[in-house]
């Protein structure tokens, strides 16, 4: 299994602005995900995006993923109070491997 | 169509106890797999269940057990409890090896 690591560990934003995070892994991949839980709550799966692809859109996000440099991005538009809580990627050889979790992108709001 | 689901949502046990979290994954899915998240931290992966069998497990002890019924559905077993088991303790669920993979809204575990 591989690990994803984020950048940056915290995120503070007016709203209305648009948010930008980052995951860094190590090897190679067959497909990355990203998830958002809120606080205490369960992880929600937002998007995943295949070895193949450079990019993929699901209404505000927008996600972009690079094998060659081995890193990832997560774009949200227009952020909303309501998008305040902890990112996380997760990169995958697929498999049988389970997927292995940093500490996620902790990303607050400002009304 | 339902979702990942979890029970209980909450639970207290003492030290040295037992305790069984249950899940029931999406409709359609295959594979589940459990994990544990302490607070402020990343979900650490403990072992996934396909075709009732144990296919990878992370880096937990024997303490740690669990079982995949006919129906898909998974059951996590912890023995001897530890203040340090103490977290919240998720399911997910997937179809295939190469798919996405969904997250139940998790069982809070506390241990005194």
């Amino acid at each position: 299994s591989q690990q994803g690591e984020e950048d940056p560990q915290a995120l503070s934003i007016q709203e209305g602005e648009n948010a930008t995070m980052n995951c860094s892994y190590k090897t190679s991949i067959n497909n990355l995900q990203w998830y958002r839980q809120n606080s205490g709550r369960g992880l929600v799966h937002l998007i995943l995006i295949r070895s193949n692809e450079r990019e993929k859109h699901s209404g505000r996000l927008r996600v972009t993923l690079d094998t060659s440099k081995k890193s990832s991005s997560l774009l949200i538009t227009a952020s909303r109070a309501a998008d305040t809580a902890s990112y996380f990627c997760a990169p995958s050889t697929g498999g049988a491997d389970g997927l292995t979790f940093g500490k996620g992108t902790h990303l607050i709001i400002q009304p | 169509d339902a979702g990942v689901t979890q029970s209980p949502t909450h639970l207290i046990k003492t030290r040295g106890q037992q305790v069984t979290l249950r899940c029931s994954p999406k409709s359609g899915h295959d594979t589940v797999s459990w994990y544990q998240q302490a607070l402020g931290q990343g979900p650490q992966f403990i072992f996934q269940y396909y075709e009732e069998e144990e296919r990878q497990r992370g880096n937990f002890p024997d303490r740690f057990s669990g079982h995949q019924f006919p129906n898909y559905s998974s059951e996590l077993n912890v023995n001897a409890l530890l203040l340090g088991d103490s977290a919240l303790y998720l399911c997910a669920s997937r179809r295939g090896w190469y798919n996405e993979q969904f997250f139940g809204p998790g069982t809070r575990l506390t241990v005194l």
